[in-house]
């Protein structure tokens, strides 16, 4: 079965400062990996997905994330966190098999970016 | 990508009574889905809106209580029925082009239940 996990219910950097928003996958095939942000009393927005090619992948609003296959991770960085990017943020993952139209998201992690 | 504009916005409603959330898409999509957002929670995938036949549920949904039409490619309506308090969520339209191609959301429709 698919999964994700994302191991921090809140993450707290300071306005400037390197953010780093963790994810961990577990599928069976190929992984088909996708962050999303949600601002309150809002839909989800697409960030950015990695399906294959090169392991750094760079979205929207200047952040990236790493796929690492043999730590099955999946990480949201960006370099310099600004105010505006305190939302909620979601991993998630398609079903790479059959059943290619299921997205299963992690339960989500809270950024606070302090000024 | 596509836009999708989800109406109502927000309803608070009372118990026993029925609401119907719209999605509209402003381009044909492959695939549509309904998502439930509880409080502080994670999505859940209610079920996916097949274009002119009975959508598919995932576990725990059940078609008497979320009945799903989608007439069309870009158009799809989700009522959730005989409401209770459990019902209170936010209820999100999705969808989708393709195999590899991202989910893209509605803006929600928070429900609540007195």
């Amino acid at each position: 079965a698919q999964s994700v996990a994302q191991p921090e219910d809140q993450v707290n950097v300071a306005e400037g400062n390197p953010l780093t928003v963790k994810c961990t996958y577990s599928v069976s095939g190929n992984p088909y990996l996708f962050w999303y942000v949600q601002y309150p009393n809002r839909g989800l927005q697409f960030l950015l997905k990695y399906i294959t090619g090169d392991n750094l992948v760079k979205g929207s609003y200047g952040f990236e994330a790493e796929f690492n296959k043999s730590q099955t991770s999946f990480h949201l960085k960006k370099p310099s966190a600004l105010v505006s990017d305190s939302a909620l943020y979601f991993c998630a993952v398609r079903d790479g098999g059959n059943n290619f139209n299921k997205f299963y998201f992690g339960s989500g992690t809270k950024l606070n970016v302090k000024p | 990508s596509a836009v999708i504009s989800q109406k109502p916005s927000r309803d608070i409603c009372q118990r026993g009574t029925s609401l119907t959330i719209q999605c509209q898409v402003d381009s044909q999509v492959t695939m549509m889905f309904w998502y439930r957002q509880q409080p502080g929670q994670s999505l859940t995938l209610i079920a996916t809106a097949n274009q002119g036949s009975e959508a598919t549920y995932e576990s725990g949904f059940v078609i008497d209580k979320f009945p799903i039409s989608r007439p069309n490619l870009t158009f799809s309506t989700l009522t959730v029925s005989n409401m209770s308090p459990e019902d209170s969520s936010i209820y999100l339209c999705s969808g989708s082009r393709g195999r590899n191609e991202k989910l893209f959301f509605g803006s929600g429709t928070q429900l609540s239940v007195l």
